[in-house]
């Protein structure tokens, strides 16, 4: 079955811990996406990579860090600077930046 | 990014009904669009892109309107499984990356 995982689905982590969600994929999408979904907002954009070993901030990068080793791979994590890091993690992927977005399962993050 | 503005709802109306959502957006170079939808606490889900010359998908049909600066989505003879939140994103204007709007809920009931 080819499409994007994200695990775990659930994630609970003591405040000023740093913690790394992870997000595959195998559409051999060379663009990926981290967005973060707060409860009644829309999506907004942490990263994206367009290719391997290339990424770029988007709206929201503060406290976030990122990795592009693999075309399947894109992991964030989500460090101790984050000032309010509970929310809903969505990793999407594209063909390409231009392309159609198709997003994976997501992760959802509760700093207790 | 200019933002992308929906009504947040809820629209409540019972199976059958015929209802329509607006989404505006700010950036007049915006050159894609699309309708997701999102079902509660799971990801969204691409429901259909919106063309210049509108977009009909069985139940669901997507509208432009360029010189107001608006996408429309209409669902016709509504189910319950319509029930979700609808997402409008718009691409383009110097960005690919796209702008995703916050959401009309959709409450349908029987």
């Amino acid at each position: 079955d080819g499409g994007i995982t994200q695990s775990p689905k659930y994630l609970f982590r003591k405040e000023g811990q740093n913690v790394t969600l992870s997000c595959e994929q195998n559409l051999n999408h060379d663009a990926m996406y981290w967005y973060r979904q707060d409860p009644g907002q829309g999506l907004r954009l942490i990263y994206y990579s367009q290719i391997v070993n290339d990424f770029q901030k988007g709206d929201i990068a503060e406290g976030y860090s990122v990795s592009r080793e693999k075309k399947e791979s894109f992991p964030l994590t989500v460090t101790s600077a984050q000032k309010n890091p509970t929310a809903f993690y969505l990793c999407a992927s594209s063909v390409g930046l231009a392309d159609t977005q198709y997003f994976g399962p997501g992760t959802r993050l509760t700093v207790l | 990014r200019k933002e992308v503005e929906q009504d947040p709802g809820p629209f409540n109306v019972p199976e059958g009904a015929t209802v329509a959502f607006n989404c505006t957006y700010s950036n007049s170079a915006s050159q894609s669009f699309f309708w997701y939808r999102q079902d509660c606490r799971k990801e969204p889900k691409l429901l259909m892109s919106v063309y210049s010359s509108g977009n009909e998908d069985g139940r669901f049909t997507a509208q432009l309107n360029r010189a107001s600066q608006y996408i429309s989505l209409l669902i016709r003879d509504s189910k319950l499984s319509d029930s979700a939140t609808y997402l409008c994103v718009q691409r383009g204007g110097g960005s690919y990356i796209p702008t995703f709007g916050r959401g009309t809920s959709l409450i349908v009931h029987p």
